[in-house]
């Protein structure tokens, strides 16, 4: 079994709408992060929790909110979806002595 | 100057080719860096950490140049299946700082 998974792994969404994007792991990393990829683009990160307790705002995290309910849980939510916000998105965990990340395989999400 | 740069390329090579990567980082406290290997539409996954004195695994060797802030990747022998785009990752140790990505460097490996 994957060690870091995400659902939905595809997602097609109206604007205006709101939606939940999760993430779980089963590493028992503390540290977990929300990325998103457009095309061209490298990732950029949208929030990152360092443990259940420490939420924080990544470089663009307008638009965005998460819930951290579990050291195994982290999900995104877009509150109210609109067409720039069309994108890949990551979920990762870090951990070791050297913070490696291991990311989820992605949700391709499509606003309309 | 952003905090890592690669130069996104494409970088078209030949099968058996050697082929290297740059990546530059801004911040000289910084203490783990990666290479990490990314398929097309697909998740970033760990090619291969970098250490002080350099490292080889098969094909790939990564080295660190901290006086100068840059990492390099070299493939030898390059395999079709090498195509892919490769992430310079930097992570500063030591309290709540996060981990940086570079945008990629493309590469293709042409029959």
């Amino acid at each position: 079994d994957a060690d870091v998974t995400q659902t939905p792994r595809n997602r097609i969404t109206k604007t205006g709408k709101r939606i939940m994007l999760e993430c779980s792991q089963t590493k028992g990393h503390d540290r977990m992060y929300w990325y998103r990829q457009d095309p061209g683009l490298g990732l950029r990160l949208i929030y990152y929790s360092f443990d259940v307790k420490d939420i924080n705002k990544g470089e663009i995290s307008d638009g965005y909110s998460v819930s951290r309910q579990a050291q195994a849980k982290f999900s995104l939510s877009l509150e109210s979806a609109i067409p720039n916000q069309t994108a890949l998105y990551f979920c990762a965990t870090s951990g070791g002595a050297q913070e490696t990340q291991y990311f989820g395989p992605g949700t391709r999400l499509l606003v309309l | 100057r952003k905090e890592v740069e690669q130069d996104p390329g494409p970088f078209n090579v030949p099968e058996g080719a050697t082929v290297a990567f740059n990546c530059t980082y801004s911040n000289s406290a910084s203490q783990s860096f990666f290479w990490y290997r990314q398929d097309c539409r697909k998740e970033p996954k760990l090619l291969m950490s970098v250490y002080s004195s350099g490292n080889e695994d098969g094909r790939f060797t990564a080295q660190l140049n901290r006086a100068s802030q840059y990492i390099s990747l070299l493939i030898r022998d390059s395999k079709l299946s090498d195509s892919a785009t490769y992430l310079c990752v930097v992570n500063p140790t030591g309290g709540y700082q996060k981990v940086t990505f570079g945008t990629g460097t493309k590469l293709q490996v042409i029959p």
